[in-house]
């Protein structure tokens, strides 16, 4: 059964500074990986879709990579700014389209 | 991206009562609606994946008679939590599938459901 991980669970850093949010999964045998935002109280809102035949996606200041065969993918967002603040989820998705839900890895971004 | 909107966006009920959330895809057609819930900093937990015209799939552990699902359209699926009691007091998250397979999932709003 695919398990998901999110190291940290929760990160404190001041604007500015780059964020790195891991994601580890213990199945290889994934169709895509994705990056989720979540604010509290709020639905999930997609950030970055990364196919298992991808090593990379990038949008603006967000970069996520993926290893499979490591079982591994990081997100990372330069220059962090307040309104970073939220949770990131990480997510799998296996060949039958269902997605396996890291816990979320919770994010504060101080002025 | 495609827009799935979920009514109510929060709902108080006491303990005993029905109630029905609403998910809706609004500019696409969904084949395939899932259903999630999430507990206070935990993982999103899928209950079940409903595809149009026939009856849900639910994950294990899901009791199909508590959590009724109906996916009558291509653009509406409920859920109804029957005889609420307060351990149901749950965030409840619908998200639709853009065509057949492995097409893109997009997630609605959440619905709070609070069981008094």
């Amino acid at each position: 059964k695919q398990e998901v991980t999110q190291i940290p669970a929760a990160l404190s850093v001041p604007e500015g500074e780059n964020l790195v949010l891991n994601c580890s999964f213990t199945d290889s045998a994934i169709y895509n990986l994705q990056w989720f935002r979540q604010d509290p109280g709020k639905g999930l809102t997609s950030l970055l879709l990364i196919q298992s035949s991808q090593r990379e996606q990038t949008s603006g200041r967000l970069n996520a990579s993926l290893d499979k065969s490591s079982g591994r993918s990081t997100l990372y967002i330069a220059a962090s700014q307040p309104g970073d603040s939220a949770t990131y989820l990480c997510a799998v998705r296996d060949s039958w389209g269902k997605l396996q839900f890291g816990a979320g890895t919770q994010v504060v971004v101080t002025p | 991206g495609a827009v799935v909107s979920q009514h109510p966006s929060r709902v108080i009920c006491k303990s005993g009562t029905s109630v029905k959330i609403e998910c809706r895809s609004l500019d696409f057609q969904a084949t395939t609606m899932f259903w999630y819930r999430q507990f206070p900093k935990k993982s999103l937990m899928l209950m079940a994946t409903s595809n149009e015209g026939s009856k849900a799939t639910y994950e294990q552990g899901v009791e199909k008679d508590k959590f009724l699902i109906n996916h009558a359209s291509l653009t509406l699926s409920t859920l109804t939590v029957t005889s609420a009691h307060p351990e149901d007091s749950s965030f409840y998250i619908c998200s639709a599938r853009d065509g057949a397979g492995v097409g893109e999932q997009y997630f609605g709003p959440g619905t709070r459901l609070t069981v008094t």
